[in-house]
This record gives C-alpha cells, structure tokens and sequence, in this order.
C-alpha cells in the first residue's frame, strides 16, 4: 500500500496567517492527490483534486502544490471558519489512502 | 442539491452482520459511482469498498474483502453495505460518498455510527 505521511499533526496560527501542510508519497503517485477539510462534529469536505484543482465552491485562499513526491495545501490567509482537521488522500492505487491528518487550530 | 444520507448504523455483536443504506438524492444516480469511507472514532479516514455506476464493478480493501459487499440499486438511488462477520475494529462512523471523479469524495453523507461490541 502507498503510505502518507502527512505533517504537522497538529498546528496552531493566527488570523490571517499563511498556514501550510504536507504529505509525502511513499512511491510517485503523479497528481492523483485530493485535499479534505473536516470540521468538528462534521463530514469531510473535498477541497483540492488531481493536486492543484480547486473543487467547486472552495474558497481561493486554498491552493494546492506538488514537488515531486511531497504535496502541500495552502492556506493563504487563515479566517476562523477554516479551523478543523485536514487530510490528504492519494486516488492513484488501491487501496487509496488518506493521511493521518492535520489539526489546525487557532492561537 | 446533492443529498446522501446514509442508515442502518446500530450496535451489534462480534461476529454478527448488519446492512448499511445511503439513500441518494439531488443527482442522476446511475451516473456516479459510489462509495464507503469509515472513521474509527477519534481516529483518521479509511476508504472501505467502491462500486462502478452500473454495480458491475466492485473494489474493496483488503481488512474487509469476503467480509463486506457493496452493492446499489439505481432504480430505488440506494447504496448498501453488506457487513458479515463484524469485528470490533470495525466500529467507526460508515460514510456514503459520490461524485463525478472515480477515486475522489466529492459529496458525503453525515454518516452512521457502527459499533462492534460484546
């Protein structure tokens, strides 16, 4: 199976800041790489697709990149309503995998 | 409006089965294919099984294979799980997905909480 190693576990920013997070592919996956917010007592919302498309609906201060092997969601100024988890999930094999995930909370 | 809304979750014996529903509304069924993730509670995601939009085709992880069937009927926009021989690793909230990308979640349901317990 393609592990996901997904960092930080958890991370603390202010308003408005630029908060950023990674997973890294155990093997190449190409672009087959999606992004999901969960917020608390929620279902998991798809923001990013095929590692750089924003899914309908999302807000542009998300983003998604890729450097080889490693992705990274931005957030480019944080607002209060982005507070919750955040996992990536790789769609190139079976079976697809998610990350551990990302706790993003406000200082 | 794309609604999902799945049931069925109780508490249930190891060893036991269950049947997992996700009624489907506000899309054309047949088009999408559909899909379960689960959550353990307090823990991550994990895909658990997907089917093609005609049923023909059905994938599955490897913890629930011979154990799980997925299956839909397009004409009642109903998706199901089929759990046999429950675990108590199996506990986790089961959410129906769709969406127009095969491997990727675009639409979820709120879930069904599914306990294994003696």
């Amino acid at each position: 199976d393609i592990q996901m190693t997904q960092s930080p576990a958890s991370l603390s920013a202010s308003l408005e800041e630029i908060v950023t997070i990674t997973c890294q592919a155990s093997q190449d996956i190409g672009n087959w790489l999606a992004w999901y917010q969960q917020k608390p007592g929620k279902s998991p919302q798809l923001l990013i697709y095929d590692a750089t498309s924003l899914a309908d609906g999302v807000p542009s201060r998300f983003s998604g990149s890729r450097s080889g092997t490693q992705y990274s969601l931005k957030i480019s100024r944080l607002q209060v309503e982005d507070i919750g988890s955040y996992y990536c999930q790789q769609a190139h094999s079976n079976p697809n995998t998610f990350g551990a995930g990302t706790k993003l909370e406000l200082k | 409006e794309v609604q999902l809304v799945e049931s069925g979750g109780v508490l249930v014996q190891p060893g036991r089965s269950m049947k997992l529903s996700c009624a489907a509304s506000g899309f054309t069924f047949s088009s999408f294919p559909m899909a379960w993730v689960r959550q353990a509670p307090t823990k991550g995601l994990e895909w658990v099984a997907t089917i093609s939009t005609s049923g023909g085709s059905t994938y599955y992880r490897d913890s629930v294979k011979g154990r799980f069937t997925i299956s839909r009927d397009n004409a009642k926009s109903t998706l199901y799980l089929q759990m046999d021989s429950l675990r108590s690793e199996d506990t986790a909230t089961y959410y129906c997905t769709t969406g127009p990308h095969y491997w990727y979640f675009d639409f979820w349901g709120p879930g069904t909480m599914v306990t294994v317990s003696s």
